[in-house]
């Protein structure tokens, strides 16, 4: 079975600072790969996903991600955060038949004002 | 388009009681799913529908959970009796459609406590 892992548990930035969260899968096949946010309060909202194609993909709200497939990896990047993207960030797999949709465990971002 | 809809949105019970879980998903969309999420976890896994029948549930504590998806629309999750630690967030999930990617819709979720 497939599984996640990202690498922070919290982080915290000031406006204006570069972020990078790391998502690494285990899963030998095909996979599909999402990146989904959680702002306080709200349900769970898609920011991006990967199929295939080009290896960076680009979200809402100026984030991207970028599939590295010879790390198994799919780490989200946006280049200047805002106080607005403090929110739950999870990584998501599942694989090419549709089955196994698994998170990881999230990485809760604050951004200082 | 109409989302993902789920009742109630509270619940709060006492131990060994029993509490139901509601869930509507997107018109169309074949494969159901329901999320348990304990605060500061991500959501984990309980059981997957496609159209009515079960796919996976590997991860659903089979005494006391139960779920159904009857006619492959609306789906029922019920937890008799409760226990404390069952006290967490049940997110219910659709996906598929015409247009299907994999993409999850999640519905605001049912959060539960239990005393």
């Amino acid at each position: 079975a497939q599984s996640v892992s990202q690498h922070n548990h919290h982080v915290i930035l000031s406006e204006a600072a570069s972020l990078e969260l790391g998502c690494n899968y285990s899963y030998g096949g095909t996979v599909n790969l999402f990146w989904y946010v959680q702002y306080p309060g709200q349900h769970l909202q898609l920011l991006l996903k990967y199929f295939s194609g080009d290896p960076l993909v680009k979200g809402i709200k100026g984030f991207e991600a970028e599939f590295i497939k010879s790390k198994f990896s799919f780490n989200l990047r946006k280049p200047s955060v805002q106080w607005s993207d403090t929110a739950e960030y999870f990584c998501a797999v599942i694989d090419n038949y549709g089955q196994n949709f698994v998170f990881g465990p999230g990485t809760r971002l604050s951004v200082l004002p | 388009e109409a989302g993902v809809a789920q009742s109630p949105r509270y619940k709060i019970i006492e131990k060994r009681q029993s509490v139901a879980f509601w869930c509507n998903p997107i018109s169309g969309h074949a494969t159901l799913y329901w999320y348990q999420q304990i605060l500061g976890q991500g959501p984990k896994l309980l059981i997957q529908f496609q159209n009515n029948g079960v796919v996976d549930d590997s991860q659903l504590p089979k005494d006391r959970f139960s779920a159904e998806r009857l006619k492959g629309v609306d789906s029922t999750l019920k937890i008799q009796p409760a226990k404390l630690e069952d006290s967490a967030v049940y997110l219910c999930a659709s996906s598929g459609g015409t247009d299907n990617t994999g993409e999850l819709f999640f519905g605001e979720g049912s959060r539960l406590t239990v005393l």
